[in-house]
């Protein structure tokens, strides 16, 4: 059962313009959110993340959006970057008497076009 | 530099013998834990470790065994090792915070070992 769902495997987005990633999750109790970026032949590093109490948290040209009704969180690259291509997963966490457990989406890979 | 190195990064290996697979941090941080990535499947988390001598299985901790005798370092353990055990393997680790819980939300990635089980 995946309870974080990444169902782009793949985009492709022009330099400049808005790269939009997205991730629905089906757990009511993850209560963080997080975005890693994946480089080949690298480990994933973390991108941005948002509480599950609010809606946006903005870092630079990176933006997370939480619609919790919806069970819906994105990714909001603006503008891209050649830089910016990479693998993208999405995270969320649980947290049960002080154990944290975090699952991971499938990933998007990113690519963008010069 | 902080990071967290793994060591081999890439490993051929014949089913049922034994293998282990290090990693280890600099970073003084508490909580470690072992994932394998799969095609279409994404990251899964096979062990996790929230201190010396605390350790706990993750979603698909079957066919592994971990240790955390100090601190620094957190070993992956393929008693006998079956080819449905080839995957590319991160280890990872974060701070805990002053509330006790640690912060999962930053962990540190090292950069793989890629294993194929023949």
């Amino acid at each position: 059962d995946q309870q974080v769902k990444q169902n782009s495997p793949s985009l492709s987005v022009q330099e400049g313009r808005i790269s939009i990633l997205n991730c629905d999750y089906t757990n009511s109790m993850f209560d963080y959110f997080l975005w890693y970026k994946k480089y080949p032949a690298e480990g994933p590093t973390f991108l941005i993340s948002i509480s599950s109490i609010k809606d946006k948290n903005e870092d630079g040209r990176f933006t997370v959006f939480l619609n919790k009704s919806a069970k819906h969180l994105s990714l909001h690259i603006v503008p891209s970057q050649p830089g910016d291509s990479a693998v993208y997963f999405c995270a969320a966490r649980t947290s049960n008497f002080g154990n944290e457990k975090l699952t991971f989406g499938t990933g998007t890979r990113l690519t963008i076009i010069p | 530099e902080a990071q967290v190195t793994q060591n081999p990064r890439y490993l051929i290996t014949v089913t049922g013998k034994k293998l282990t697979v290090t990693c280890s941090q600099n970073m003084n941080h508490e909580y470690m834990s072992w994932y394998r990535q799969d095609p279409g499947l994404g990251l899964r988390q096979i062990y996790y470790s929230m201190n010396v001598e605390v350790t706990d299985k993750g979603d698909v901790p079957e066919g592994y065994k971990v240790s955390r005798k100090e601190k620094r370092n957190f070993p992956l353990i393929l008693e006998s090792p079956s080819p449905n055990q080839t995957s590319l393997y991160f280890c990872a680790s974060s701070l805990k915070g002053t509330s006790g819980r640690a912060f999962t939300y930053e962990q540190y990635f090292g950069p793989g070992t890629r294993l194929t089980v023949t």
